[in-house]
This record gives structure tokens, C-alpha cells and sequence, in this order.
């Protein structure tokens, strides 16, 4: 199916383990982006990225990890969770032209 | 403190109009956003205002942008409840490369009572 998605839709992990999020996107688009949305402050960016091997710092990168070996896939790993970390976070992409991003559905993430 | 303020929250009757109102901070924003929320979904896009207009319509929806005092509000003409939601206005900066990377409010809760 085309669009952007993401896995898994809901995770729950413990303190200290590391957690990849999975998001893969089927238009080729060249940005691809990670936020977390968490009550009182909408949308922060972690990393984002503008193509194959290029990535950078969002507003609240401490904590994570993202790399982009392919165009249509942008893991975030969280390496060491912390219950601040909970959290939902949604990927999204848009193309070079594009004047509109792309959101998947999020994944939640609860660390206890 | 955040760059884009918006109220939390607004409740209206089906069939009035809704407006909801954002403030930014950098008056040199190049596109200017709002996006749709609805419960355990990601975000759609519902409509955008390039910095140089005034306004733009579309449909139900119209966009009002007053540069002057950084002020974005977005107004939905007969309000229908499947409009309940939560809105995000958003920011896209000069120099940030792509549109996708984005200043986002903390999202207005709107409420649409039968």
C-alpha cells in the first residue's frame, strides 16, 4: 500500500532498553522527519533527515538515534529509555516540492 | 517559552462557525499551516497560507493572516461534528530547507455539541 507507515502502532518497554521505531514511506519522497507529540506542547522535532545518509538535529534530539541507509526507511532508536520518553511519535515525509508533509498514525510509546 | 501559542480549547454548537486562533513569533515564517487531529490518528493537513496573503479559502474553511501582529486563525462555516478534533497550527521557517520541518502550537481541542 502506498503512504507512510509506521511500527509498532503501540509499545510498551522498560526503563534502560533500547526501542527502535520503524517508519518506511513508498513515494521516494527525500525528507523524512521524527516528532513526539506529548500533552501541552504539540509537535516537537527530534531528527530529520533530507536524504539517503544525511541526518540532523531536531528541537529534542537528546536520547535518540536515526539513520538513513535507504531513502524509504528512517528508524529512530531510542537507546537507553527513560520514562520522560513516553511519549507518541509520529514520522512523516514530504518531497522537495512539496508544500505538505505527510503524517503516519504514530506510534505510542509507554516506558514504565 | 513556545513560538507558536494557541488556546486549548473551544466548544460550539453543530451548524455555527468555528474559530480558532494561533500566534507565532517569527514574522519571517515563509508557510504557515493548519493540521487536523482526530483521536489515535496522525495529522492531516487541512489547509496552508503562503506569508505573502492575506487569506485564502477553501470550501468551509477560510485562513486569515495578519502579519502585522503574527496572527493566524482559522474559521470553519457550519461546523459539523465530525469537525471535533484537534487543530494544529504550524510554522515552516525560512532557511529550514523542506516545508516538513515544522514549529508546532499545542493544538486546539474543538468540541462540536449536537
Amino acid at each position: 500500500d502506498a503512504g507512510i507507515t509506521q511500527s509498532p502502532r503501540y509499545k510498551i518497554t522498560e526503563t534502560g532498553r533500547q526501542v527502535t521505531l520503524m517508519c518506511h514511506q513508498t513515494w521516494s519522497h527525500s525528507y523524512m522527519f521524527w516528532y513526539r507529540q506529548d500533552l501541552g506542547h504539540g509537535l516537537r522535532l527530534i531528527y530529520y533527515s533530507a536524504a539517503a545518509d544525511i541526518t540532523d538535529k531536531g528541537e529534542v534530539p537528546d536520547g535518540y538515534v536515526v539513520s538513513r541507509s535507504k531513502t524509504e526507511n528512517f528508524p529512530l532508536t531510542l537507546e537507553s529509555a527513560t520514562r520522560s520518553q513516553t511519549s507518541v511519535y509520529f514520522c512523516a515525509s514530504s518531497g522537495q516540492a512539496n508544500t505538505e508533509a505527510f503524517f503516519g498514525q504514530g506510534t505510542r510509546l509507554t516506558v514504565v | 517559552g513556545e513560538d507558536v501559542e494557541q488556546s486549548l480549547f473551544l466548544s460550539v454548537r453543530e451548524g455555527d462557525s468555528s474559530v480558532i486562533n494561533c500566534t507565532y513569533t517569527d514574522s519571517s515564517s515563509t508557510y504557515l499551516y493548519w493540521y487536523k487531529q482526530e483521536p489515535g490518528a496522525g495529522l492531516q493537513l487541512l489547509t496552508y497560507i503562503f506569508s505573502n496573503m492575506d487569506m485564502k479559502q477553501d470550501q468551509r474553511l477560510t485562513v486569515l493572516l495578519n502579519k502585522k501582529d503574527k496572527h493566524l486563525s482559522l474559521r470553519i462555516a457550519d461546523t459539523q461534528t465530525g469537525d471535533s478534533a484537534i487543530y494544529f497550527c504550524a510554522e515552516s521557517r525560512p532557511g529550514s530547507g523542506n516545508t516538513g520541518k515544522l514549529i508546532f502550537g499545542q493544538g486546539t481541542t474543538l468540541q462540536v455539541k449536537p
